[in-house]
């Protein structure tokens, strides 16, 4: 089992739709966690990080992380094509950083 | 936040070949990072590069294959030695932050 699992797989939505990406993990060390966003042929990039339990809101994207689940979610309101990207969720505890495999979402106009 | 840019871009070198990469950051940090991300997977951490210090590498990578240079606060070099195709891929630096993590723009590697 890998440590960190990201589902679901390519998500394609309507603009304007909210869109849930997700992530789960086993490693109970985990404390931090944050979601990258990374255009093509782009390094990622920090949209938000958390720690431990609860929800982070920051404009139309919200964290979500419930540690008692190992789940944690990322989610986008009124979505637009230019958020059409790979969303990563990563996490940190322990000396050890993890990253998930990626979702790669589209947006349509 | 920190601003990186990485050189060169991209490139397609030859197999047996050597490919230096380097990486420059607009402020003094102490924690860098050599990660690599092939086609359809997410990042794999090379190795932690801090100023003073050896770079600490992964399980599956070795300093000869992936030496790095960390001569001061703000630059690094990864050199990815004796290439093979599978180790095209893109090369991204990072930088840390307490936590936060900041990447750059990577360096797509082709070897032919």
């Amino acid at each position: 089992q890998k440590e960190v699992e990201q589902d679901p797989g390519p998500l394609s939505v309507p603009e304007g739709a909210i869109v849930s990406l997700n992530c789960t993990y086993s490693n109970s060390a985990f404390q931090y966690f944050m979601w990258y966003r990374q255009y093509s042929r782009k390094g990622p990039e920090l949209l938000m990080y958390t720690y431990s339990s609860g929800n982070k809101e920051d404009g139309r994207f919200t964290a979500q992380v419930d540690k008692s689940s190992k789940y944690i979610s990322l989610f986008i309101r009124d979505s637009q094509p230019s958020d059409s990207a790979t969303y990563l969720c990563a996490m940190i505890g322990d000396n050890d950083m993890r990253f998930g495999a990626g979702t790669r979402l589209t947006v349509k106009p | 936040s920190a601003v990186i840019s990485q050189k060169p871009s991209r490139d397609i070198c030859q197999r047996g070949t050597s490919l230096t990469i380097q990486c420059q950051v607009d402020s003094q940090v102490t924690m860098m990072f050599w990660y690599r991300q092939q086609p359809g997977q997410s990042l794999t951490l090379i190795a932690t590069a801090n100023q003073g210090s050896e770079a600490t590498y992964e399980s599956g990578f070795v300093i000869d294959k992936f030496p790095i240079s960390r001569p001061n606060l703000t630059f690094s070099t990864l050199t990815v030695s004796n290439m093979s195709p599978e180790d095209s891929s893109i090369y991204l630096c990072s930088v840390a932050t307490l936590y936060e993590q900041y990447f750059g723009p990577g360096t797509r590697l082709t070897v032919t």
